[in-house]
């Protein structure tokens, strides 16, 4: 139990353009999702809380509207980049919270050129 | 004052050795504690959640607590090359149901064979 996917696991992308990223809980519901960053030899960085249907709470420094978030459903949260650019290209990993802990997603490898 | 502190390595051990990671955190009030693992280019996997002080085993893993010197540590036993990873200890900054994970940046181990 308690498995998290998500899609795209790695994406290319040219900047300027938009990039959407879906984190599904499998087999259980989350109310809260989590999404993190992850530059190389660094470690994960909370962007984002995501509430199954209200607004998204963002870490200080996140732009809410370079990083829009959407959980739309109790299985499912979006991450869209908008305008990406090379310094958004990272490891984006979302999380579920599931009876008390949290359950990390394989992860996405955004690159833009 | 980093939230959760972690020495990066990398620590080296032979096989069969133990190998023991350290994590301090600097909010009192936490109530849960987890070690993550993570391979490279893979997300984080969870392997041991402690709540209460004292210890938790799980196999080759234990896991220690000790609220009152805000240290939180991983002993693995008979270690393997499989082992080799970075971990990652995580403070929760609210109960187990709601708050966020706080990671430390994480202690590479080398598991020589």
């Amino acid at each position: 139990g308690a498995v998290v996917s998500q899609h795209p696991s790695w994406v290319i992308c040219k900047s300027g353009t938009s990039v959407k990223i879906e984190c599904r809980s499998l087999d259980f519901q989350a109310t809260t999702m989590f999404w993190y960053r992850q530059f190389p030899k660094q470690s994960l960085m909370l962007m984002a809380t995501s509430n199954e249907g209200s607004k998204a709470t963002y870490e200080q420094g996140v732009e809410k509207d370079k990083f829009l978030i959407n959980h739309a459903s109790l299985t499912l949260s979006t991450l869209t980049v908008t305008s990406a650019h090379p310094e958004d290209s990272s490891f984006y990993i979302c999380s579920a919270r599931w009876t008390g802990q949290q359950y990390f997603g394989p992860g996405t490898r955004l690159t833009v050129t | 004052q980093k939230e959760v502190e972690q020495n990066s390595g990398p620590l080296s051990v032979p096989e069969g050795a133990i190998a023991s990671l350290n994590c301090t955190y600097s909010d009192r009030g936490s109530q849960s504690f987890f070690w993550y693992r993570q391979y490279s280019g893979k997300s984080p996997e969870l392997i041991m959640s402690i709540y209460s002080n004292g210890d938790k085993e799980d196999g080759r893993f234990t896991a220690q607590l000790n609220k009152a010197s805000q240290y939180v540590s991983l002993l693995i036993r008979d270690s393997q090359p499989s082992d080799s990873a970075t971990y990652l200890c995580a403070v929760n900054t609210g109960s187990s149901n709601t708050g966020k994970l706080i990671f430390g940046q994480g202690t590479t181990l080398q598991v020589k064979p």
